[in-house]
């Protein structure tokens, strides 16, 4: 199984809402990430979790809250989002943060703050 | 710190003629450098990889790609271009986490 499954895979979310993104993989890896990618742009990193914990945190705003429960899944949870921060989130995993290995990508979360 | 440039932003190519994708990158050390594609709307999948030794590597679909390290390039190729092709390429290099290009959109005429 080298698959990265992310749910929902469309969400719409007021800008007073809690909700959260959820990632999994059955790979065995170690590290796994988020990235933001806005329309027509490459993706840009979030965080990076090595081994469960936050290694990489490239100044996300607090209202951005990541959660590593176990070795297989990552949670993105978001409050009091705003309209800019409408994009696709890309979860990634792969061996380990520093191995000789490529990450694989989900399908992404299409996010609409309105 | 590591960086990636991708000077095409957009492509057209007909359909059977061949393709090169640009990318050049910059890292103090040996670079770990990948090929995505990315259909709209969905995830990056990735095409092929260099990570050491033979500096031509062969990936799916058709694809290859030519590490030349006096150059600092990894540019993509594929003899045949087929309709199916169309999306965004996004070279990446691996330092200390991933980084990407800007990407280059394929567009393929009929």
């Amino acid at each position: 199984d080298t698959e990265v499954i992310q749910t929902p895979k469309h969400l719409v979310m007021g800008m007073t809402n809690k909700k959260s993104l959820k990632c999994e993989q059955h790979m065995g890896h170690r590290a796994m990430y988020w990235y933001k990618q806005k329309a027509k742009k490459p993706p840009e990193l979030m965080f990076v979790y090595s081994y469960e914990k936050l290694s990489i945190n490239e100044s996300v705003p607090s209202r951005f809250s990541p959660e590593c429960p176990n070795s297989s899944l990552l949670n993105l949870h978001l409050h009091a989002l705003q309209p800019e921060d409408s994009a696709l989130y890309l979860c990634a995993s792969s061996q380990a943060s520093r191995a000789l290995n490529e990450a694989f990508f989900g399908q992404g979360t299409r996010l609409t703050v309105v | 710190a590591q960086s990636v440039t991708q000077p095409d932003i957009h492509i057209t190519v007909s359909e059977g003629a061949s393709l090169e994708l640009r990318c050049n990158y910059s890292y103090g050390a040996t670079p770990y450098l990948f090929w995505y594609v990315q259909s709209p709307g969905q995830g990056l999948q990735l095409l092929l990889k260099y990570f050491s030794g033979d500096t031509l590597v062969q990936g799916i679909k058709g694809f290859e790609a030519e590490f030349k390290r006096s150059q600092s390039s990894f540019n993509l190729r594929k003899p045949s271009v087929h309709w199916s092709d169309a999306a965004e390429y996004f070279c990446a290099v691996y330092g200390q986490n991933f980084v990407f290009g800007p990407g280059t959109r394929l567009s393929v005429l009929p």
